[in-house]
C-alpha cells in the first residue's frame, strides 16, 4: 500500500521570502507524483507532476519541485512567495496515471505574511 | 470549457437522513472519482467510475455508493446519514480513456458541503 507524509501541518513565511513544503511517501512500486492546491472555499487545482523523466519539475505560479527516489521525497519550493500563495498544499501519489485513485498527504497550510 | 460542476454547494441534513450529490464532469471526460474531505481524515478517496462502471472503490461503508450516466454524469448517495458524514465532497474527472498521452491529472470540482445534524 502507498502513503504519503506531509512533515509539516503549517509553514508560516514573510512575504517575498523562500519556502519549501515536505512532503515523503511510501511505496513498494513505482508511483507517479502530484501538487494540488486548494484555495478556501474551492477545489483541488494541479500544480505540477511527476510521471518520468527528469526529476525537477516545474508547475504553475512559480512552484517546483524534485523527486528524489531513494529519499522517496517529493518536496515542493518557490523562491518568492506572494500572498496569494496563501492557501493548502496537498502532496499525493498513484501507483497508475490512468486512474482515479490518489493517496493524499494529510496538508500544509501555507501562511504568507506581509 | 466549463469544469467540473457539483450540486448542490452547501446542505444540511440530519442524521439516518439519506443524500444525493450530483456531479457533472468536464465535456469529454470519462471518468469520474469522488472523495471525502474532512479535517480529521484529510481527503480520502471513494470511488472512481469510468464508462458507467465502477472501477475503483475506496475503505467506506456500504452506506456510500454512486453510479454513472451514459453521459458520463455521476451522483454518489449516502444513505442513514452520521454525524461524521458531515465533510466536503469533492468529485474529479479526468482524460482517462480518451486519445492522447493520459497525464493522470485529475480536475475537481468546488465540491459539495454536507451538514449532518
Amino acid at each position: 500500500a502507498q502513503s504519503v507524509t506531509q512533515l509539516d501541518s503549517q509553514v508560516p513565511v514573510f512575504e517575498e521570502a523562500p519556502v519549501e513544503l515536505r512532503c515523503n511517501y511510501s511505496s513498494s512500486v513505482s508511483v507517479y507524483l502530484f501538487w494540488y492546491v486548494q484555495y478556501p472555499n474551492q477545489g483541488l487545482q494541479l500544480l505540477l507532476k511527476y510521471l518520468s523523466g527528469s526529476t525537477l519539475v516545474k508547475g504553475i505560479n512559480g512552484f517546483e519541485a524534485e523527486f528524489n527516489k531513494s529519499q522517496t521525497s517529493f518536496h515542493l519550493r518557490k523562491p518568492s512567495v506572494h500572498i496569494s500563495d496563501t492557501a493548502e498544499y496537498f502532496c499525493a501519489v498513484s501507483i497508475s496515471s490512468n486512474t482515479g485513485k490518489l493517496i493524499f498527504g494529510q496538508g500544509t497550510t501555507l501562511q504568507v505574511k506581509p | 470549457k466549463a469544469g467540473v460542476t457539483q450540486t448542490p454547494r452547501y446542505l444540511i441534513k440530519t442524521r439516518g437522513q439519506q443524500v444525493t450529490l450530483s456531479c457533472s464532469p468536464i465535456s469529454g471526460h470519462r471518468s469520474v472519482s469522488w472523495y471525502q474531505q474532512t479535517p480529521g481524515q484529510g481527503l480520502q478517496f471513494l470511488f472512481e467510475y469510468f464508462s458507467e462502471t465502477q472501477r475503483n472503490k475506496g475503505n467506506f461503508p456500504g452506506r456510500f455508493s454512486g453510479r454513472q450516466f451514459s453521459n458520463s454524469r455521476s451522483e454518489m448517495n449516502v444513505s442513514t446519514l452520521e454525524l461524521g458524514d458531515s465533510a466536503l465532497y469533492l468529485c474529479a474527472s479526468s482524460t482517462k480513456g480518451l486519445a492522447g498521452p493520459n497525464t493522470g491529472e485529475l480536475f475537481f470540482g468546488e465540491g459539495s458541503r454536507l451538514t449532518v445534524l
